[in-house]
């Protein structure tokens, strides 16, 4: 199974907005709605942060917001914060036999 | 609280077998379906199983289809991952994972990982 292409890494001083992009041919990110991120801390199980696109669980700080444009899926985090250093995944569903897909991760690092 | 605990991890070698275990609590597990997602050392995440709410349908991704198979237990609420002809290569930590579905799709639980290692 292919996987959605992320940057390896994104860095940004603590206050600034990043983004993070996920990029996949049309018949995951772009011909499907169902695009959703997760931040992991080194050692710790992934968490949900957005799911639906742009849809944050409960619990989870507004800092965090998704988009889609076309094949591209992008995570942005406002107002970066030291706790926000973590790698970040995105998935989106195929509904196929292969459920989900993820992408390759990216790597937040806070400067 | 809602939990997910893997059990079933260790060191085999490879050609040899292993059963994952995973323990749901603080929902009705019935009503989910559920997934097995591995994380190699240092790498991404991988989709590895997955099966709907009472087990009909299940799916495996292309690396793992027939050498593991997923199932569940609905009235012990466990998910199970039987796996089989084992590789270095499968070497990982497994997460139990819930899905959320109709009229979204997305992974919402996860469990804290049980580690699996392929070494002679």
């Amino acid at each position: 199974q292919s996987a959605l292409t992320q940057p390896a890494s994104v860095s940004g001083s603590p206050g600034q907005s990043i983004t993070v992009s996920c990029t996949a041919t049309s018949s995951d990110v772009g011909g499907y709605k169902y695009v959703s991120w997760y931040q992991q801390h080194p050692g710790n199980a992934p968490k949900l942060i957005i799911y639906n696109v742009t849809n944050r669980p409960s619990g989870v700080s507004h800092r965090f917001s998704g988009s889609k444009s076309g094949n591209t899926a992008s995570l942005t985090i406002s107002g970066l914060q030291a706790e926000d250093e973590a790698d970040y995944y995105c998935s989106s569903y195929r509904g196929s036999s292969t459920r989900f897909v993820f992408g390759t991760g990216t790597k937040v690092t806070v400067l | 609280q809602v939990q997910l605990v893997e059990s079933g991890g260790g060191v085999v070698q490879p050609g040899r077998s292993l059963r994952l275990s995973c323990a749901a609590s603080g929902f009705t597990f019935s009503s989910y379906a559920m997934h097995w997602v591995r994380q190699a050392p240092g790498k991404g995440l991988e989709w590895v199983a997955g099966l709907s709410y009472d087990g009909s349908n299940t799916y495996h991704a292309d690396s793992v289809k027939g050498r593991f198979t997923i199932s569940r237990d609905n009235s012990k609420n466990t998910l199970y991952l039987q796996m089989n002809s084992l590789r270095v290569e499968d070497t990982a930590v497994y997460y139990c994972v819930r899905e959320r579905s109709h009229p979204h799709y997305y992974m919402d639980v996860w469990g804290k990982g049980t580690t699996v290692t392929v070494s002679s």
